[in-house]
């Protein structure tokens, strides 16, 4: 399966502040995703990030609070905006390859917002 | 739209014991997966074992099986031998199988091994 390479592993910002996220795949896939999980809480997904396209956003998450960057097929940025407490929680990455492979996670990046 | 519903907020099993977690869902759709995923403290997330819907024959991983229940919408977990190293978060997942590949998640089960 994939390996994913998830930076940073943990950060802790001052509101109204933005943190950009890194994924980056040990090969080449067509889509990736991007999760949030609130403390105590399920996975949420935010987006699905597509190589040469806008990323498509979930119900309740939007661009300006959450650009999204696919440059290639292995690499992918996420950025929480101008952030906020309420944005503290664990954010992850996944791509899918296939039904044989399944889904792989990045390790996830602690945010904690001051 | 679909959703994943897992009524057993904590779990708690003795080492060496049998523990079943549940999972019901809720779809139009004939063609489906399912998944378990296990987050330890770590944050990782591990693939414990996955369903088709199309197969009739439950999946089997070592010591983790699957009842899988098409008709009721019901996708359980059991872990046998329960070790002290199954301690984490277990997620019960569905991916439609039609254009997407979106995960859609249960709210998860806390799982305690006590030895």
């Amino acid at each position: 399966s994939a390996v994913i390479s998830q930076k940073p592993s943990r950060d802790i910002c001052q509101r109204g502040t933005s943190l950009t996220i890194q994924c980056q795949v040990d090969s080449q896939v067509t889509m990736m995703f991007w999760y949030r999980q609130q403390p105590g809480q399920s996975l949420t997904l935010i987006a699905t990030a597509n190589q040469g396209s806008e990323a498509t956003y979930e119900s309740g998450f939007v661009i300006d609070k959450f650009p999204i960057s696919r440059p290639n097929l292995t690499f992918s940025t996420l950025t929480v905006s101008n952030m906020s407490p309420e944005d503290s929680s664990i954010y992850l990455c996944s791509v899918y390859r296939g039904i044989n492979y399944g889904y792989t996670f990045g390790s996830g990046t602690r945010l904690t917002v001051v | 739209a679909q959703t994943v519903t897992q009524s057993q907020p904590e779990m708690s099993v003795q080492e060496a014991e049998t523990v079943t977690l549940s999972c019901t869902y809720d779809t139009s759709e004939n063609n489906y997966y399912l998944f378990w995923y296990k987050q330890p403290p770590s944050r990782q997330m591990i693939l414990v074992i996955r369903q088709e819907a199309y197969k009739q024959q439950n999946a089997t991983e070592n010591r983790f099986s699957v009842n899988f229940q098409k008709a009721a919408k019901s996708f359980s977990l059991k872990i046998s031998d329960s070790q002290l190293g199954d301690t984490a978060m277990y997620f019960c997942a569905f991916m439609g199988g039609y254009n997407t590949d979106k995960l859609i998640f249960g709210t998860g089960t806390r799982l305690q091994v006590f030895p």
